[in-house]
């Protein structure tokens, strides 16, 4: 089973659409969560902490549960410069950061 | 600023070559990760170093793959020799604190054939 799953997607969306992606994580020992933001043909990058009473950046909602194991990124009223693949990150220690293999979101006129 | 810097960003080799992958961290980061990024496996960490010292290199896929960091500013991903299935992305990425942030280099998009 790998350490983090994700539903690879891809999902396809009208502009102003509320999307939702999902993440499960297999090691219960892990201590912080991210997501980040990947666009094609280009490096991650920092979307957003996770936290666990659950955080929100402008129309950006991450959410945590703990007792399963469980992440969420809800995106609303979606732009089409959200089109990107979203990873879900694990930190299982103080260095080491594990990833999803990523969900694609494509955001259509 | 500058962020974090790979060379060379896209690499072309024969099966066998030596490939040399090198990565200059943001300034004053104190801790340099190396991954991989392929369709299957998606981001896999390979090895990574806290003040120049390698603490986890247990994601190395195989004695072909070396990684050094000779000094704060500089590190090395070598693959002797090189194969087809080595085809991927390599990304280099630092961070100032062991638990900060990390930052991704634009990657060394390496085709072995």
């Amino acid at each position: 089973r790998k350490e983090v799953e994700q539903d690879p997607g891809p999902f396809n969306v009208p502009e102003g659409a509320t999307v939702a992606f999902n993440c499960t994580y297999s090691n219960s020992a892990s201590q912080s969560f991210f997501w980040y933001r990947q666009d094609c043909r280009k490096e991650p990058k920092l979307l957003m902490s996770v936290y666990s009473s659950g955080n929100e950046d402008g129309r950006f909602t991450a959410q945590l549960n703990r007792a399963s194991q469980y992440i969420s990124l809800l995106i609303r009223d979606s732009k089409l410069s959200d089109s990107a693949t979203y990873l879900c990150v694990v930190r299982i220690n103080t260095d080491k950061l594990i990833f999803g293999t990523g969900t694609r979101l494509q955001v259509f006129p | 600023d500058a962020g974090v810097i790979q060379s060379p960003r896209h690499e072309v080799t024969e099966m066998g070559q030596e490939v040399t992958l090198r990565c200059k961290p943001i300034s004053g980061h104190n801790s340099l990760f190396w991954y991989r990024q392929t369709m299957m496996r998606g981001l896999e960490l390979l090895i990574y170093f806290n003040n120049n010292v390698p603490i986890d290199d247990s994601g190395m896929p195989e004695d072909r793959f070396s990684a050094k960091m000779p000094n704060a500013s500089f590190s090395t991903l070598k693959i002797q020799p090189s194969e087809p299935r080595d085809s991927a992305v390599y990304f280099c990425a630092s961070s100032s604190r062991v638990g900060n942030t990390i930052y991704f280099g634009e990657g060394s998009w390496l085709t072995v054939v």
